[in-house]
């Protein structure tokens, strides 16, 4: 089955500096890589994906790219913000498999952003 | 509007017990899952349920039993709960191969 590492388990940084979160993958066969943002207390919020047709995505500060040769996909936050600060975790599937849904999720970032 | 609710929020019961948990959606999907989350926040997928019927179950002690009563409803139900069963369970809903919408959880403690 699929293996999702992600790294660094926590990371952090100060207000206005970029933030880098890196996972990589096991199965060739999977072809889509959401991101999710849990704050405390609340449910996993999708924040950006991509699709394995696109080697880059990007919505205003944040940007997701994925290396298909290398099995490995990253997320990148830009002028980072106090409020930014969660868990992020980053999760690989096969959009098209019958095991669609299945999302293997990496082990989660804490993303500290200090004022 | 919550797209994804659950139900209850917080629950705190002994071992042994049988509990549920609801959850409805809103919106509109087909496909509804129930994942977990443990202490480590680590979070992993028990089952999904597709126009009512089981996809995927995944291993999971036969104590847990999903039920959906229509498209917009997936309520879990645990028998004989133990200690180890304490976690948080999010319910989420997608159409397929589309965004998979999670739910604010519900964070179970078995005393």
């Amino acid at each position: 089955g699929e293996n999702v590492e992600q790294h660094p388990s926590t990371l952090s940084v100060q207000e206005g500096d970029s933030a880098v979160i890196k996972c990589t993958y096991s199965d060739s066969a999977s072809n889509y890589f959401p991101w999710y943002k849990q704050e405390l207390g609340k449910g996993p919020q999708l924040i950006i994906d991509i699709r394995s047709n696109v080697g880059e995505k990007k919505d205003q500060r944040i940007a997701v790219t994925l290396n298909k040769t290398a099995k490995h996909f990253s997320l990148h936050i830009t002028e980072t913000q106090p409020e930014d600060s969660a868990v992020y975790f980053c999760a690989a599937n096969n959009a098209g498999g019958t095991s669609y849904g299945k999302l293997t999720f990496g082990q989660g970032t804490i993303l500290t952003v200090h004022p | 509007d919550t797209a994804v609710s659950q139900t209850p929020k917080y629950l705190v019961t002994q071992m042994g017990n049988d509990k549920s948990i609801k959850c409805e959606q809103n919106l509109g999907h087909d496909t509804m899952y129930w994942y977990k989350q443990d202490s480590k926040k680590f979070l992993k997928i028990m089952f999904s349920y597709n126009n009512k019927e089981l996809i995927i179950n995944e291993t999971v002690p036969n104590r847990f039993s999903p039920k959906s009563p229509d498209k917009a409803h997936l309520n879990l139900h645990i028998n004989s709960l133990e200690l180890g069963d304490s976690a948080v369970y999010f319910c989420a809903s997608s159409q397929v191969g589309d965004t998979i919408y999670f739910g604010e959880g519900s964070w179970l403690t078995v005393v």
